[in-house]
């Protein structure tokens, strides 16, 4: 069974540090690209990190929202992705996603596994 | 950047209706569009992927159309498990894929 689980959300001041992780299992980690969905509080869905799979490089991209705060990263040997948010601001808050890239027919990517959330409460 | 709308922003339907969500990219998208439902207090749940493929384990009620600019998700037959938002998302211009703002289904 493909699971992904979310932890290292929280309260947190402005100006603050954060690490999310992302545990997965029940899939070959190494062979999927990972993302970063967040969810603002009564809000829609945005993609914020994006981490190819080693043999694509291993290369990231961010929104332009959390550009040059926020570093994606992975962990093949352990299966985990890991979401470090820096200088945190009011706006950051959010439940953050970890989910699974898949390439379908056509070169289609969809995202077809999510973990629970993780809720990030950036306040003074 | 590749913009998404939805329409309508929400609606009212009966168990038992046919319930039609229509999305519209800002560019051509072929067909590298993904729907999602999230239920309250849930993560979203993929249900159609390139525009017309039922993910599986998905009823058969649930639908997808389209290419180009505009897509529809149809649900046949709405059942209560159905009341929930629907998310679309364009793949097609990566790998920061956009969602629309989402359409929300609520009981009549």
């Amino acid at each position: 069974e493909v699971q992904l689980v979310e932890s290292g959300g929280g309260l947190v001041q402005p100006g603050r540090a954060l690490r999310l992780s992302c545990k997965t299992s029940g899939f070959s980690f190494g062979a999927y690209t990972l993302t970063w969905v967040r969810q603002a509080p009564g809000k829609g869905l945005e993609c914020v990190a994006f981490i190819r799979r080693e043999a694509y490089g291993g290369t990231t991209e961010y929104a332009a929202s959390v550009k040059g705060r926020f570093t994606i990263s992975r962990d093949d040997s352990k299966s985990i992705a890991y979401l470090q948010m820096n200088s945190l601001k009011i706006e950051d808050t959010a439940v953050y996603y970890c989910t699974r890239v898949t390439r379908g027919t056509y070169g289609a990517d969809f995202f077809d596994y999510w973990g629970q959330g993780t809720l990030v409460s950036v306040s003074s | 950047d590749v913009q998404m709308t939805q329409s309508p922003s929400s609606l009212s339907a009966s168990v038992g209706d046919r319930v039609s969500i229509t999305c519209r990219a800002s560019q051509s998208i072929s067909v590298y569009l993904n729907w999602y439902q999230q239920r309250p207090g849930k993560a979203p749940k993929l249900l159609i992927y390139a525009a017309s493929s039922l993910q599986s384990g998905v009823p058969s009620r649930f639908s997808g159309s389209g290419s180009g600019t505009d897509f529809t998700l149809t649900i046949t037959s709405l059942q209560p498990e159905d009341f929930a938002t629907y998310y679309c998302q364009q793949t097609y211009s990566s790998p920061l894929f956009t969602f629309g703002p989402g359409t929300k289904v609520d009981i009549k």
